[in-house]
Formats: structure tokens, sequence, C-alpha cells
């Protein structure tokens, strides 16, 4: 299973809104709503952001939001800040009953 | 609250294999799957397995097929992972995550570090 893509890295000044985009295949990403975004903090666990595409688990702000279309999942941060540099990483189900992680992008706030 | 704490760091030379565990509480332990995720030094998240707590089937990646084994022990609310002929590129910190529904991963222990060198 190879990893979903996703870009290296996006910047964002505060304030303004990024995309951050997940593409997999019909296997994974396309074929099921069970598309899951994390944010990691250097040293730190990974925290669960979204699930099922576009849920937000209690505690999450609405800056964050998220969005499918084929087999690709996208995650928005809107009104940038400074806490939200880290390292965001998108999950899918496939086919196989296994999972998938993309391979990470790092956001700089500038 | 829902708490899960893993064993500590570990120390193997090429060729062993190592066990981490992932002990739970806070929750009703066969009520939710756990999964392994690792991450290389500097790497991206990988997903290695995981266990029905509640019936004890699993499920692995084909990337470790007949290298790790997953098991848990519902009296002491603990998963384990063994992980076999280990390696360089095994060098890790290892996770386990409850999955809260499908597919997604609520809590997460504070990680294992397993460092491969001879």
């Amino acid at each position: 299973q190879s990893a979903l893509t996703q870009p290296a890295s996006v910047s964002g000044s505060p304030g303004q809104s990024i995309t951050i985009s997940c593409t997999g295949t019909s296997s994974d990403v396309g074929n099921y709503k069970y598309v899951s975004w994390y944010q990691q903090h250097p040293g730190k666990a990974p925290k669960l952001m979204i699930y099922e595409v576009s849920n937000r688990p209690s505690g999450i702000p609405d800056r964050f939001s998220g969005s499918k279309s084929g087999n690709t999942a996208s995650l928005t941060i809107s009104g940038l800040q400074a806490e939200d540099e880290a390292d965001y990483y998108c999950s899918s189900y496939t086919t196989s009953s296994t999972r998938v992680f993309g391979e990470g992008t790092k956001l700089t706030v500038l | 609250q829902v708490q899960l704490v893993q064993s500590g760091a570990e120390v193997k030379k090429p060729g062993a294999s190592v066990k981490v565990s992932c002990k739970a509480s806070g929750y009703t332990f066969t009520t939710f799957s756990i999964h392994w995720v690792r991450q290389a030094p500097g790497q991206r998240l990988e997903w290695l397995a995981w266990i029905n707590a509640g019936n004890g089937n699993t499920k692995c990646s084909q990337n470790f097929q007949g290298r790790v084994t997953i098991t848990s022990d519902t009296s002491a609310t603990t998963a384990y992972m063994e992980l076999s002929s280990l390696s360089s590129e095994d060098t890790a910190v290892y996770y386990c995550a409850r999955e809260w529904g499908i597919s997604h991963f609520d809590y997460w222990g504070q990680g294992s570090l397993v460092t491969v060198s001879s």
C-alpha cells in the first residue's frame, strides 16, 4: 500500500487560509468517507483534527474544515494562527481493511 | 479519562525482536480497536497493524507481513506489538492509537522509541 500523496510543504501568513490536498486511489480515498486528518507538533503524538472527511471532534475550532472530491481529500485552515504551524497527515481506510497515511505536509506560518 | 500508556524505550541488535505494550484505561477496552503506527526519525507516519480488542481479530500491512504480531490481554487491558527480524530501518517511534468509529484515531499513546543498532 503506497502512501497517500500530499504536498511536502505549504505556507501562509497569519489570518490567511491554506489548503492541503491528499490524493489516493479508488481503493482508499475515492471509495470511502473514512478520511481523517491529524496535526503533529515536533516530538508529540498526532492529534485528530477531522474525521469522516469533514467532521470535527469536540474542541477542534471551526477554522479547520475538510472536504473530498473523487480520489482527493482536502484540509482547509482559515484564519491561520502561529500555533497551527505543524505537520499534517491525512489517513484513509482501504479496500483491504487496512489503513494508510499520507506523506505528510509541513505547514509554516510566516 | 482515556489514556494509552506505552512501554519505555528499547535498544535492540539487528535480527532481534522487540515487544511494545500499550496499557489502556478510562474506557471499556473491548469496545474499541487498537492500531499501531510508527514514525522513523524525520519521516512520515506509517500504519502497521490493528487488533479488534473485542474478538482478537488482527490485520497487518503487507509491508510487515510475517514480521509483526499483534496481541491483547483483555484482563490487563493491554495491547502488544511484536516486531521481529529487526534492521536499522525499523528504528522509529512506535505509537498505539485507539480507533473511534472507522479509521480515525482519537487517543494516542505517548510513543515508544525503538532503536536498532549493532
